[in-house]
């Protein structure tokens, strides 16, 4: 059964500070990952679709990495905001696993003036 | 990409009470899918749909059934609603391999 982990669970950073969020799972038989900001009360938003081809995406100030064979992914954000507060989730799409994904518990970020 | 838009952002049932939630997409899109989100437990899959009344259980079903009758609209529905399904419900949609889209939420107490 694939298992994803996000640690830390909270992470609090200053303006302008780079920063990585991590993402592991248990099972390198992966489709894809996805990662995903939610904010408070609302729905997730979605980041950043890995193909399990692909070693990287980016988006902005936002680049996310795989590498299958350690199980591990990580969600680089360059020169924090405020605005990126929010919690980070990262969710795994299984080989053969049809439609469903496996996600992670997140990661709550503040990012502090 | 996909809009996904649910139809109540709050809603407030009695325990006993048959509840729908409505979910629907703007696109012609095959898969969606509905998820509960609870505190320590992440996100759990309710069910999915891949294609017009087709649908498939997920992780906890129980208590719980759909309706897809549309392509566009899914539809959540509590038969006899319980206090421990007292939850933030998230529909999904996407389409072949690209991201999942979600809506914004459906925030429902039962009480």
């Amino acid at each position: 059964k694939q298992e994803v982990t996000q640690i830390p669970a909270a992470l609090s950073v200053p303006e302008g500070e780079n920063l990585v969020l991590n993402c592991s799972f248990t099972d390198s038989a992966i489709y894809n990952l996805q990662w995903f900001r939610q904010d408070p009360g609302k729905g997730l938003t979605s980041l950043l679709l890995i193909q399990s081809s692909q070693r990287e995406q980016t988006s902005g100030r936002l680049n996310a990495s795989l590498d299958k064979s350690s199980g591990r992914s990580t969600l680089y954000i360059a020169a924090s905001q405020p605005g990126d507060s929010a919690t980070y989730l990262c969710a795994v799409r299984r080989t053969g696993g049809g439609n469903k994904l496996t996600f992670g518990t997140g990661t709550q970020l503040k990012v502090e003036l | 990409d996909v809009k996904v838009t649910q139809s109540s952002r709050y809603l407030v049932k009695r325990t006993g009470e048959k509840v729908f939630l409505e979910c629907v997409q703007d696109m012609d899109h095959e898969n969606m899918f509905w998820y509960r989100q609870d505190p320590g437990l992440g996100l759990r899959l309710i069910y999915f749909s891949y294609d017009v009344k087709m649908k498939e259980k997920g992780d906890i079903p129980e208590g719980y059934s759909v309706s897809r009758e549309k392509k566009e609209r899914f539809s959540l529905i509590l038969e006899s609603a319980s206090t421990n399904q007292t939850s933030m419900y998230l529909c999904a949609g996407r389409t072949g391999n690209s991201p999942l889209h979600f809506g914004n939420g459906t925030r429902l107490t039962v009480t």
